[in-house]
């Protein structure tokens, strides 16, 4: 069975861009979650999308959201990017909400 | 506040040894953790998971301890290969939020020859 893909693996963005991620999760999952791992925040949770609906966010700005389409597959939006935006971005499957969640390879991010 | 703490920022083992990572936790509603390994440039890998109604869950080579009453969990390698230097994160969820992972700041561990 195929893992978790990302696309693309690595972006270069400028100030004030906006930026949109795409993750496809393992084939007959429908939970996809999103975090962010930076060296100083570590991992942290953004967001998780279950049957095309929004299931628990964490505490990030509006400026970061997302979309879960009937296939399962999801894209994460950030606006108006900033500096402190860079990071690696890492989307997560499972078959259904809590379950064990398998990670992508992330979407590297740089914001100059 | 850092509600997942893995204190020991690195491990250095030799191969044969037992690796013992550890992990504190602060928040009494998690109720089930993992510990993940990273490797550089690559996603988190699952490694094995135990809910808050066991002390103990092992899977072949790895073995992960909950003491609920000190908020501590460990995992325990043995024996010990230079493939799993990696970095391992240990993370929680909590009753209602389970996919939402809180994961600690991860320990470096560097198994030597």
């Amino acid at each position: 069975k195929a893992g978790v893909t990302q696309t693309p693996r690595y972006l270069i963005k400028t100030r004030g861009q906006q930026v949109t991620l795409s993750c496809s999760p393992i084939s007959g999952h429908r939970s996809v979650s999103w975090y962010q791992q930076t060296p100083g925040q570590g991992l942290q949770f953004l967001f998780e999308y279950f049957s095309e609906t929004q299931r628990n966010k964490g505490n990030f700005p509006g400026r970061f959201s997302g979309r879960q389409f009937s296939n399962s597959r999801s894209e994460m939006n950030v606006s108006t990017l900033e500096l402190g935006d860079s990071a690696l971005y890492l989307c997560a499957s499972s078959s259904l909400s809590g379950d064990t969640q398998y990670f992508g390879p992330g979407t590297r991010l740089t914001v100059l | 506040d850092q509600q997942v703490k893995q204190n020991s920022p690195s491990l250095s083992v030799q191969e044969g040894r037992i690796s013992i990572l550890n992990c504190d936790y602060t928040n009494s509603m998690f109720d089930y953790f993992l510990w993940y390994k990273k490797y550089p440039a690559e996603g988190p890998t699952f490694l094995i998971s135990i809910s808050s109604i066991k002390d103990k869950n092992e899977d072949g080579r790895f073995t992960v301890f909950l003491n609920k009453s000190a908020k501590h969990l460990s995992l325990h390698i043995v024996p010990s290969q230079p493939g799993d230097s990696a970095v391992y994160f240990c993370a929680a969820s909590a009753v209602g939020t389970a996919s939402k992972l809180t994961f600690g700041t991860g320990t470096r561990l560097q198994v030597t020859l």
